[in-house]
C-alpha cells in the first residue's frame, strides 16, 4: 500500500514531442505529489508538484495531471527540449510526516 | 545546489572497511535525511533527523548508522562495507514544519569492492 508505481522506465522523444509519464499509488492518506528532476551527476530537484484538491497543475511546458478516484498522476512536458534529458521521479507524502515514497524513475531522453 | 554539500563525492573502499559519508547545509533547516539510489528502486530512506537529538530509522537502515553533530552536520556510516552497499547516497534537507519538499545534496557515488 505504501508503494508508487512509475511508468515507464525509459522514455525516448523527439524534440517538440510531448513527453509522459504515470505513476499510481495505493494508500489514501498520501496528499501532496510532487515530481523531482534529476540529472547527472546532480541531486533529484523539485520541478512541480500538486495537492489532490485540483486535477491540473500547469507551469510552463510541466503539467501535472492528477485523478484522485484512480489514484493516478502523471507529468506531460510539452514541447520537450534535449535539455529536458534527465530522470524524473514521482513521490507521494502524507503532509506532517517524514516519509517520502518515491517512484522508481523514469529515464528520459530528448533527441535533437 | 551548494546549500548542501556532499563529502565525498565519489569513494572506492573495500569489504569490511567502515566508511563515513558526510553532509553539511547552510539552508538554516532541522531536518536531514539519508537516501540510497540504486537502478530500477528509486530513492529509499536510511536515516532521518529532525533536530539534533532526534535520529530514526527509514525503511533500510541495517548496516549504517548515523551522527548528528550539528543542526548543519548529518553524517552516515557504513560499520562493514559490504558489495551490495555500492550505491549513490544523498543527504537531503527540509524546514521545520514542513516535509514537503526536500532539497537535495548533489550525492556521493560509493563502490564497494
Amino acid at each position: 500500500q505504501q508503494q508508487v508505481k512509475q511508468s515507464p522506465q525509459s522514455l525516448i522523444v523527439q524534440k517538440g514531442g510531448i513527453s509522459i509519464i504515470n505513476c499510481a499509488y495505493e494508500n489514501t492518506a498520501f496528499d501532496y505529489f510532487p515530481w523531482y528532476q534529476q540529472f547527472p551527476g546532480k541531486g533529484p530537484a523539485l520541478l512541480i508538484a500538486i495537492r489532490p484538491d485540483v486535477s491540473e497543475k500547469k507551469e510552463g511546458r510541466f503539467t501535472i495531471s492528477f485523478n484522485k478516484s484512480a489514484k493516478q498522476f502523471s507529468l506531460h512536458i510539452m514541447d520537450s527540449q534535449p535539455g529536458d534529458s534527465a530522470t524524473y521521479f514521482c513521490a507521494a507524502i502524507t503532509s506532517g510526516t517524514y516519509k517520502y515514497i518515491f517512484g522508481t524513475g523514469t529515464r528520459l531522453k530528448v533527441l535533437a | 545546489d551548494a546549500d548542501v554539500t556532499q563529502t565525498p563525492r565519489n569513494r572506492i573502499t573495500k569489504t569490511g572497511k567502515r566508511i563515513m559519508l558526510e553532509c553539511s547545509q547552510t539552508k538554516g533547516h532541522d531536518r536531514m535525511y539519508w537516501y540510497r539510489q540504486d537502478p530500477g528502486l528509486g530513492l529509499r530512506l536510511i536515516y532521518y533527523s529532525f533536530d539534533v537529538k532526534d535520529i530514526n530509522k527509514g525503511e533500510i537502515s541495517d548496516g549504517y548508522s548515523v551522527s548528528r553533530q550539528a543542526q548543519a552536520k548529518f553524517s552516515l556510516s557504513l560499520e562493514s562495507a559490504i558489495p551490495n552497499q555500492t550505491a549513490l547516497y544523498f543527504c537531503a534537507t527540509s524546514p521545520a514544519g514542513s516535509t514537503d519538499t526536500q532539497y537535495f545534496g548533489p550525492g556521493t557515488r560509493l563502490t564497494v569492492l
